[in-house]
């Protein structure tokens, strides 16, 4: 069946560095993909998407593009923040379907 | 515009009480689903429903039953809780025929405790 995989946290990091957070996905057709955020005490919320292959989902800095022939959806963004410090999630939803698969989720700390 | 509503916020449970906790929302999405966040463990899926009248298991179905009379409302009822399931649950709802969009959105948790 259709999977998300993204790399294990957590990931710490000082501020202004550089982000990448990575996620391959197996499914068959063509899903949309997603990154979701969670900040602490709250429920996950929409980063970005892309819908199809080599669209670039962006939002507040953060970007990820649609590879189809490498399966992935990695997150990006060139200069982090303190607020950034969350749980990301990269999902894929299945082709002309319901289902939303999500990754295990990253744990991201940003340092002052 | 709401969104997706969930109560209560926090609950604390005695082992072996019931309950139901309750999952609104507004946005005519037909897809509904509920999932429990327990730590290092991302989501997990534990029964969802595709419309009215229409529910399925997900990945970790036991010890909870589900209901969708409504396209609005899905609640997800503890039979008899455990300790084990002490969780933070979500409610989040996708997809409408009316407007393709497979984003999900997601209620604030339910922080639960079974003591």
């Amino acid at each position: 069946g259709d999977s998300v995989t993204q790399m294990e946290g957590p990931v710490t990091l000082s501020e202004e560095a550089f982000l990448t957070i990575n996620c391959t996905y197996t499914a068959t057709g063509y899903p949309s993909l997603f990154w979701y955020v969670q900040y602490p005490g709250e429920g996950l919320q929409l980063l970005l998407k892309a819908t199809k292959a080599d669209d670039k989902g962006s939002n507040k800095g953060f970007e990820a593009t649609y590879r189809k022939e490498t399966t992935s959806f990695h997150l990006e963004k060139g200069s982090v923040q303190v607020s950034d410090s969350a749980v990301y999630f990269c999902a894929l939803s299945e082709t002309g379907g319901f289902k939303t698969i999500f990754g295990a989720g990253t744990r991201l700390f940003v340092k002052a | 515009n709401a969104g997706v509503t969930q109560t209560p916020k926090f609950q604390v449970l005695k082992t072996g009480q019931s309950m139901t906790l309750q999952c609104a929302q507004d946005m005519n999405h037909e897809y509904m689903s509920w999932y429990r966040q327990d730590p290092g463990m991302g989501l997990r899926l534990i029964h969802y429903s595709v419309g009215a009248g229409i529910t399925d298991q997900g990945e970790v179905p036991n010890g909870y039953n589900v209901s969708r009379s409504t396209t609005e409302d899905f609640p997800l009822r503890l039979l008899s809780a455990a300790p084990s399931q002490t969780s933070v649950y979500f409610c989040a709802s996708s997809y409408s025929k009316f407007r393709r969009n497979t984003e999900a959105f997601f209620g604030q948790g339910t922080r639960l405790t079974v003591v």
